[in-house]
C-alpha cells in the first residue's frame, strides 16, 4: 500500500483566522492530490483537485479564494481555510493517487468558534 | 457528469451471516473503475474491493464480492460471515478510466451504514 498522512488530525480556531491543513504522501509521488470535504453522516464531497507544480481545479461552488490549496510538491499539498468562520467546520480529508488507487489521509476536524 | 447511489441508507446484519450493499451508477463511458470503501468510526477510508470495468469476472477480496452488473449499471457488494470490525459506513464510488489529469478524481455515493448485531 501507500501512506498518506495529514496534519492537524483536529484543529480549533477563531472566526476570521486562518487554519492550514497539510496532506503528504509519506512512501510515494503524488503528482495529483484531491481535497475533499464531509459533513457529519453525510458523503465525501470533492472541493478541489491540486496537481504539482499548477494550478488547482477547483469544483463548482467551492469558493477558490476561501480555499486555498498549494501543490509546491510531489509530497505535500496544503489546503488553507482563510478567514474560517462557523460555516467552515467540518471534516476534511485529502487522497493521493497511486497508480489506480487513492490513499486518504486521516482527516482533519476542523471547528470555527 | 457521473452519478453514483446509494439507495440504503442503514443495513443491519447478524454477526457471521451475509449481507449485500447496492450501489447504481450513471455513466455514458465504457471504460471506468468502480469502488468500494469503508469508513469506520475512525474516519479513516479504506479500500474494501475494486472493479475494472472492462474485467467481466467479478472481484473478491476474502468474505467481500461483487456481482457487477455493467449494462444495468450495478455495483453490489456483499460480505460474507460478518464480523464486529466490519461495521462502518460504506461507500460506493466512480472512477473514470481517461488517463488525462482530473480524471483520477473519485465520485462518491451517499453511503450505507452497515450495523453489526452480535
Amino acid at each position: 500500500g501507500a501512506v498518506v498522512s495529514q496534519h492537524p488530525s483536529w484543529v480549533i480556531c477563531k472566526s476570521g483566522t486562518s487554519v492550514k491543513i497539510e496532506c503528504r504522501s509519506l512512501d510515494f509521488q503524488a503528482t495529483t492530490m484531491f481535497w475533499y470535504r464531509q459533513f457529519p453522516k453525510q458523503s465525501l464531497m470533492l472541493m478541489a483537485t491540486s496537481n504539482e507544480g499548477s494550478k488547482a481545479t477547483y469544483e463548482q461552488g467551492v469558493e477558490k479564494d476561501k480555499f486555498l490549496i498549494n501543490h509546491a510538491s510531489l509530497t505535500l499539498s496544503t489546503l488553507t481555510v482563510t478567514s474560517a468562520h462557523p460555516e467552515d467546520s467540518s471534516f476534511y480529508i485529502c487522497s493521493a493517487t497511486k497508480e489506480l488507487e487513492q490513499f486518504f489521509g486521516s482527516g482533519t476536524r476542523l471547528t470555527v468558534v | 457528469a457521473q452519478t453514483v447511489t446509494q439507495s440504503q441508507p442503514e443495513m443491519s446484519v447478524q454477526e457471521a451471516e451475509t449481507v449485500t450493499l447496492s450501489c447504481t451508477y450513471d455513466t455514458s463511458e465504457s471504460d471506468y473503475y468502480l469502488f468500494w470503501y469503508k469508513q469506520p468510526p475512525s474516519r479513516q477510508m479504506i479500500l474494501v474491493i475494486r472493479q475494472e470495468a472492462y474485467k467481466q469476472q467479478n472481484a473478491t477480496e476474502n468474505r467481500f464480492s461483487v456481482n457487477f452488473q455493467k449494462a444495468a449499471k450495478s455495483f453490489s457488494l456483499k460480505i460474507s460471515d460478518s464480523q464486529l470490525g466490519d461495521a462502518a459506513m460504506y461507500f460506493c464510488a466512480y472512477r473514470s478510466a481517461k488517463s488525462n489529469f482530473g480524471n483520477e478524481k473519485l465520485t462518491f455515493g451517499t453511503g450505507t451504514r452497515l450495523t453489526i448485531i452480535p
